[in-house]
């Protein structure tokens, strides 16, 4: 069963531009929603999360929203920089800890 | 280095051969969750351990495949009579528990079968 997932296999993006990650979920019961992203040869690396009381959480250069009627989360990435070439997986979690990922997105960052 | 750390990164076996594969999670850190990513495939969540106890293997095959998290020493995740179809990149995670969500991932184990 794919709880979590993310049907867009590859992004491409100009450097400057804004990177758009999306990301759908089944389960209403999910209440921590994170985003990885994973260097070829690397471990996972947390990114950004965001609880299922809020509809944003903003670091830096990356934002996620949050749309809890659709279950669906987006990244936003902007700036977009040539670094952030990488795999982004989207994340759930029910509170038992437990996590279900997507099967990721390969964003390419163009100069 | 204080993170996830798992060891070999790289490991070769011949059908029918063990393989062991080692975690040991970050100081402090007393969760332990074990994923598989199969070539361009996500992850895919295997089992998650505390400390002596296996709380849910709902991801882990029926067969062939077990994980354990001592007391003292790394979590192990074993795959007895490997076949060629268990070839991938293993990654274990590690989480300090008790709400705190964020899994923190170790470089991974890419097993080949020959």
């Amino acid at each position: 069963d794919q709880q979590v997932k993310q049907n867009s296999p590859s992004l491409s993006v100009q450097e400057g531009r804004i990177s758009i990650l999306n990301c759908d979920y089944t389960n209403s019961m999910f209440d921590y929603f994170l985003w990885y992203k994973k260097y070829p040869a690397e471990g996972p690396t947390f990114l950004i999360s965001i609880s299922s009381i809020k509809d944003k959480n903003e670091d830096g250069r990356f934002t996620v929203f949050l749309n809890k009627s659709a279950k669906h989360l987006s990244l936003h990435i902007v700036p977009s920089q040539p670094g952030d070439s990488a795999v982004y997986f989207c994340a759930a979690s029910e509170g038992n800890n437990d996590m279900r990922f997507g099967a990721g997105t390969r964003l390419t960052v163009k100069p | 280095n204080a993170g996830v750390m798992q060891n070999p990164r790289h490991l070769v076996r011949r059908r029918g051969q063990e393989a062991r594969l080692r975690c040991s999670p970050m100081k402090g850190h007393s969760h332990v969750y074990w994923y598989r990513q199969l070539p361009e495939e996500g992850l895919k969540f295997m089992v998650y351990l505390q400390k002596e106890n296996i709380i849910d293997e709902s991801g882990m095959p029926k067969e062939r495949f077990s994980a354990e998290f001592p007391k003292e020493g790394p979590s192990i995740l074993r795959i007895q009579q490997v076949v060629r179809g268990d070839s991938a990149a293993y990654f274990c995670a590690s989480s300090p528990g008790e709400g705190r969500i964020i899994q923190y991932f170790g470089a991974g184990t890419r097993l080949s079968v020959l």
